[in-house]
């Protein structure tokens, strides 16, 4: 699996969306790019996944560059709850397991 | 539809002895995954299960430590002879299958072992 590089940490105001970056500046043309993320001591959740085209779900939007060497998740709206460490995983899709990096640990703030 | 369920949540041994962590997956799901979490360290993966076999276990430690999901029952992740560097959170994650739509991972809250 492609590494990712991802900030250490970021802040964000509460109400301001929040935006998240990644490098993958080598991944592969069948390696899905995944966002999952970790409430302190809680399992990870997933949050969305996309291959080249933006996608968008009911937690988040996820904007892949056109030479997927990058991406960025978007939490349009941050809340206190979002609090969280984000992980940036690239997968090939059927195989099985997901690598998790060090993340980006966000602070949403009042 | 419950997820993941993992108990212990919370177990204490003392060095030399057993740890037995047991996950069961989502209803449908056949694929078990077993992940560590040290302190204030980010998740390493151990191990793949699918019903009865073992798929991936490049993550496991070569001693002390097993796994299996057997035909019924939950997937036990099984420590022996415990040290304090085991002392970590367990997470188990499953899914439904490998592709597009059925590859996601579900975890569940954990398993944090003390080792005195």
């Amino acid at each position: 699996d492609a590494k990712t590089t991802q900030p250490t940490s970021m802040d964000c105001a509460e109400g301001r969306a929040a935006n998240l970056p990644c490098n993958h500046s080598t991944i592969s043309g069948n390696e899905y790019v995944y966002w999952y993320r970790q409430i302190h001591s809680q399992g990870p959740q997933y949050i969305i996944h996309g291959l080249k085209n933006n996608e968008t779900n009911e937690m988040a939007s996820l904007i892949i560059t056109e030479d997927r060497k990058s991406s960025t998740l978007i939490l349009p709206h941050a809340t206190l709850r979002d609090t969280a460490v984000y992980y940036c995983i690239v997968r090939v899709l059927g195989f099985q397991k997901l690598v998790f990096g060090t993340g980006t640990r966000l602070l949403v703030s009042p | 539809n419950a997820g993941v369920m993992q108990n212990p949540r919370h177990l204490v041994r003392r060095r030399g002895q057993e740890a037995r962590l047991r996950c069961s997956p989502m209803k449908g799901h056949s694929h078990v995954y077993w992940y560590r979490q040290l302190p204030e360290e980010g998740l390493k993966f151990m191990v793949y299960l699918q019903k009865e076999n073992i798929i991936d276990e490049s993550g496991m430690p070569k001693e002390r430590f097993s796994a299996e999901f057997p035909k019924e029952g939950p997937s036990i992740l099984r420590i022996q002879q415990v040290v304090r560097g085991d002392s970590a959170a367990y997470f188990c994650a499953s899914s439904l299958g490998l592709g597009l739509t059925d590859g996601e991972l579900f975890f569940g809250e954990g398993s944090r072992l003390t080792v005195l």
